[in-house]
This record gives C-alpha cells, structure tokens and sequence, in this order.
C-alpha cells in the first residue's frame, strides 16, 4: 500500500508538447510538494501546497503549474516541455516539517 | 548558491567498519536537519534528524553530529552493512519565510562485503 503513488513513472514526449503529473498521498499529511532533481543531482523545491493552499512557489517558469483538488493529491502541469525540464520529478508529503517528508518513487521525465 | 554542500560525491566502506557521511551549509538560520536515504529508482526516505539545539542524536547504527560553529552535520554508521549502500542526502530546514527544506547534492555510499 504505497504511502506516496506518482503516475507515470517514466515520460518520454516531444518539445513542446503538454503533460501532467500525477501524485497523491494517503498518509492524511496537510502538506505537499514537488521537487525537481536535475542532471547535477540537486533535488529542488518547486511548490508546496498546505490544505490544497500554496505555500511556496520557488522560481519555476509559469509553464509549470500545480494543482491540488483535495489534500491528498498535488498535480503538476506542464506546458511547452523543453528539453530543459528533462529530470526526475519528486512529489513528496509531510504533517509539519520536522518529520521529513515522505517522497515517491519519482517521475523521470524525458524530453526529445 | 549551494547553501547546502556534500562535497564527497562517492564513498567506498567495508562491510563491519564505519561509514562517515559529511554536510556543511552555509546559512546559520538552518534550524533542522534530516538525512535521506536513496535508492535506485525509488525516492528518498528519512532516515534521522537532529535539531539545532541538540549536537547529537542516535537511533540503532545511525548516528547524526552537528557542529554549529563549524556548520558543519555527519552521519555515522556503525557497523556499516551491504544493504547501506545507497545516496545519502543531507537536508537543512530554512527558518525565513515558509519553512521548507534545502536539500545538498548527495553522497553515494557503497560498502563492500
């Protein structure tokens, strides 16, 4: 019974094309996120959603746009894919922030 | 910026001794720190976490220290086993604004049997 699902697990699409990301948690945790990992290796937060609000919203390029319809689901679109935006994505979630966070098993997006 | 560094990409153990995982960060308003545990193709999982008032805390083989002179974290494994071997992340929570978590580069340990 996984405590974070993400879906796909792997995305393989042309520039320019749309795509979204699937995440939800049933853990009962008020908060959410999504991270980056690039190809250095450095995992980056995106977004975090507390009760489906928006907490943070780190210098992301508008073309990324999450969205969560309840608190246990944080979904996060796309547009335009650029071959930039080739990584492995991170949907995580917490009850507060001194416990860690639970991540999925990651998204790795491929952009040709 | 890097506020968060682990300068050690890759670290080799024998199985039974010691494995020494180190963190330094540069930002003093850091009030929380967790390490992470990754393998292939699955995401991170917390392993163990210290606050900035303590300087050490331990759960079974782990152990994490905090320097805060030095800003300076390390996890010590004791006695390292082959099922250890994984990328470790060091994370620093940041006080100012929202809180949230500035992850460093991570360290892959591998121990040898």
């Amino acid at each position: 019974d996984t405590a974070v699902s993400q879906t796909p697990k792997y995305l393989v699409t042309q520039m320019g094309n749309d795509k979204s990301i699937k995440c939800e948690q049933n853990l009962g945790h008020d908060t959410m996120y999504w991270y980056k990992q690039d190809s250095k290796k450095f995992l980056k937060i995106m977004f975090s959603y507390n009760n489906k609000e928006l907490i943070i919203n780190e210098t992301v390029p508008n073309r990324f746009s999450p969205k969560s319809p309840d608190k246990a689901h944080l979904n996060l679109h796309i547009n335009s894919l650029e071959l930039g935006d080739s990584a492995v994505y991170f949907c995580a979630s917490s009850q507060g922030t001194y416990y860690g966070y639970t991540f999925g098993s990651g998204t790795r997006l491929t952009v040709v | 910026d890097q506020q968060v560094k682990q300068n050690s990409p890759s670290l080799s153990v024998q199985e039974g001794r010691i494995s020494i995982l180190n963190c330094d960060y540069t930002n003093s308003m850091f009030d929380y720190f967790l390490w992470y545990k990754k393998y292939p193709a699955e995401g991170p999982t917390f392993l163990i976490s210290i606050s900035s008032i303590k300087d050490k805390n331990e759960d079974g083989r782990f152990t994490v220290f905090l320097n805060k002179s030095a800003k300076h974290l390390s996890l010590h494994i004791v006695p390292s086993q082959p099922g250890d071997s994984a990328v470790y992340f060091c994370a620093a929570r940041t006080t100012s604004g929202t809180y949230k978590y500035i992850f460093g580069t991570g360290t892959r340990l591998k121990v040898l049997a």
